[in-house]
């Protein structure tokens, strides 16, 4: 079956790094989708990788390891606003995402 | 401009009762999506439109009904409502980008509350 797992809550410190980690299992790949959901809104999109590696912008970054089924959110310099949480998807062959349910991240000053 | 906007925001009704949710966007996107995320967060596809035709149609109650009169309206109507169905209904709509990706953009979402 297809299955995305991440961490139900992560808690950081202001001005820290935190990583977000994702590992997934989809009949096919198409990409890994980070999306970023504030209490009571809707999901924006932060990043989208398809290759290996990691790719940066700005404050967050992101990761994939095809071989390993494995992707992470790298989020530094946190700020308040960064509290959310975030949301791995993984598109299949059928170019439907597939979505994990959230990791919860908890800033604290 | 809002880009992709659904009414209303909240709706609480009771079992039994049909209701509507509306969706329009403004990006020029082909597709647009209903999706439902439930008290657990998952987020869990429902529809699928391109161009006005449903590509995709999950497992999904056959009292869900979604309807598009053009590519930039999708509304869902739901009928004999039951409490299993009290959970945010989001509207997307998705176009690839430069990069390939399918980005989705959602709408604020519309919290239905069945009592």
């Amino acid at each position: 079956g297809q299955n995305i797992d991440q961490p139900t809550e992560m808690t950081a410190t202001e001005g820290a790094i935190v990583q977000i980690n994702c590992t997934y299992q989809t009949s096919g790949f198409n990409g890994l989708f980070w999306y970023q959901q504030h209490a009571g809104e809707a999901p924006t999109f932060l990043s989208y990788n398809v290759l290996d590696g990691l790719e940066e912008k700005g404050r967050f970054s992101s990761f994939l390891s095809r071989s390993k089924g494995y992707s992470y959110l790298l989020l530094k310099e946190l700020q308040m606003k960064d509290s959310a949480s975030y949301l791995c998807a993984s598109m299949d062959s059928n170019y439907q995402l597939i979505w994990g349910a959230g990791t919860k991240l908890i800033i604290k000053p | 401009d809002t880009a992709v906007s659904q009414t209303p925001k909240y709706l609480v009704t009771q079992m039994g009762n049909d209701k509507s949710i509306k969706c329009e966007q403004n990006l020029g996107h082909d597709t647009m999506y209903w999706y439902k995320q439930d008290s657990k967060k998952f987020l869990k596809i429902m529809f699928s439109y391109n161009n006005k035709e449903l590509i995709i149609n999950e497992t999904v109650p056959n009292r869900f009904s979604p309807k598009s009169p053009d590519k930039a309206h999708l509304n869902l109507h739901i009928n004999s409502l039951e409490l299993g169905d009290s959970a945010v209904y989001f509207c997307a709509s998705s176009q690839v980008g430069y990069s390939g990706a399918n980005v989705l953009t959602f709408g604020a979402g519309s919290r239905l509350t069945v009592l």
